[in-house]
């Protein structure tokens, strides 16, 4: 298996543009993860999907933020309107029930 | 605040000697994972240690916890310069379960 997928690894937008992050989980996983990690604030969970249902979305930061699982092979994440303060590494994960989770390379997001 | 603190923040140390990570929590866990992240990647899983364990092995780690303490550690023996890289611990609550709370990491630096 290739593991968790993201794409794209680095994005580069102006302030006010429309940002999607994508994700692939590993196949057979029920869970996957969105995670941001900044210097100042660590590693934070933004959102958790179990059989692409939205369970725990009380990470999201605001109404810009928003996400996806449309199928078990595919979720995105929407930031509109990007701001600076967004910029910050964004990571998704997925895991089988009861195991550990599974990072993917993240996608290097800087909002100019 | 978060759910695990890791200390020291940083340790750095010679090659071949052992190192000593801790974590501390603050509500009742199924379980207290260890991951690494090397510098640009994503976290690699290292070690899951349930609620009813109180250590475990894996190749050079050993991980202990202490539920009366609320605390693990992660010990690294024999270090290589390999093992460079930040360490963080994750909680799984009782409530809340199969999202994990991470720590802000220890950043272990191994010099040759």
């Amino acid at each position: 298996d290739a593991g968790v997928i993201q794409s794209p690894r680095h994005e580069v937008t102006e302030m006010g543009q429309e940002v999607t992050l994508r994700c692939k989980p590993i196949s057979g996983h029920d869970y996957l993860f969105w995670y941001r990690q900044t210097m100042m604030r660590g590693l934070e969970l933004l959102i958790y999907f179990n059989n692409n249902v939205p369970i725990d979305d009380s990470g999201m930061p605001e109404d810009r933020f928003s996400a996806k699982m449309p199928n078990a092979s595919f979720s995105t994440l929407k930031i509109q309107p990007s701001e600076p303060r967004d910029s910050a590494v964004y990571f998704c994960a997925s895991r089988p029930t009861g195991n550990e989770q599974f990072f993917g390379p993240g996608t290097r997001l800087t909002v100019l | 605040s978060q759910q695990g603190e890791e200390d020291p923040q940083a340790l750095s140390i010679q090659e071949g000697e052992n190192a000593t990570m801790n974590c501390s929590y603050k509500t009742s866990i199924n379980n207290l994972q260890w991951y690494r992240q090397n510098s640009g990647r994503g976290l690699v899983h290292l070690i899951l240690i349930r609620s009813n364990e109180r250590e475990k092995h894996s190749g050079r780690l050993r991980v202990t916890l202490d539920t009366s303490k609320k605390s693990s550690s992660l010990l690294i023996t024999a270090s290589r310069a390999a093992d460079t890289a930040s360490y963080f611990c994750a909680t799984e609550r009782i409530q809340g379960a199969q999202k994990l709370v991470f720590g802000q990491g220890t950043r272990l630096t191994i010099n040759p």
